[in-house]
């Protein structure tokens, strides 16, 4: 089955401690994307890539860092420079980067900082 | 990124048709009408999208003004696996480097058995 896929499913971390989600897609997408939710919130960027090896900062990059080394991974780290990183995150691919292609979304995963 | 209003929450009957409206009276002539849907504890799922013409497909219908300030996703007949958050996202297009999506929150569509 083509998809996303997000592991854990549920994660718990220490203050100060980094922390990496796992985002992988076999679905041959060019462009993948993370954000984060809140409770009872829409949907924030952190980061997309367009391309392997090419990512760019989206409304709230900061304490996050991201890597792009293959077209189907795109692991998000939570770094100890985030300063409320309890939430939902959840990670989409689309085909292209462009206002016609649906995006498709993973299960997400859920943080919380202890 | 123009600006979307819908109402925070609806309630259904079963079996009946929802009309979900959403508000875009900033929208402009390239902008796209997208409609998201998420349900409890899952990431969203694209529903639907236009431009200008109503448009269906299997899940919903899109019905938009004849200005382009207002939209309305209709199911035709809502079921208990309808119970979502609905949002109304607009995509500027055909320029390279609209690549997010912007959610606003959404409308909480509840379905009564």
């Amino acid at each position: 089955d083509g998809g996303i896929t997000q592991s854990p499913k549920y994660l718990f971390r220490k203050e100060g401690q980094n922390v990496t989600l796992s985002c992988e897609q076999n679905l041959n997408h060019d462009a993948m994307y993370w954000y984060r939710q809140d409770p009872g919130q829409g949907l924030r960027l952190i980061y997309y890539s367009q391309i392997v090896n090419d990512f760019q900062k989206g409304d709230i990059a900061e304490g996050y860092s991201v890597s792009r080394e293959k077209k189907e991974s795109f692991p998000l780290t939570v770094t100890s420079a985030q300063k409320n990183p309890t939430a939902f995150y959840l990670c989409a691919s689309s085909l292209r980067a462009s206002s016609y292609n649906e995006q498709f979304f993973g299960p997400g995963t859920r943080l919380t900082v202890l | 990124d123009a600006k979307t209003t819908q109402p925070n929450s609806m309630e259904s009957n079963e079996e009946e048709p929802v009309h979900l409206p959403c508000n875009h009276s900033t929208i402009s002539g390239t902008d796209y009408i997208h409609w998201y849907r998420q349900l409890p504890s899952q990431g969203p799922e694209y529903v639907i999208h236009g431009l200008t013409s109503n448009v269906n497909n299997r899940m919903a219908s899109l019905a938009i003004a004849e200005d382009r300030k207002s939209s309305t996703l209709i199911l035709h007949r809502a079921t208990l696996r309808d119970a979502a958050v609905y949002y109304c996202i607009l995509r500027a297009g055909p320029n390279f480097g609209n690549e997010k999506l912007t959610f606003g929150t959404g409308t909480r569509l509840t379905i009564i058995p």
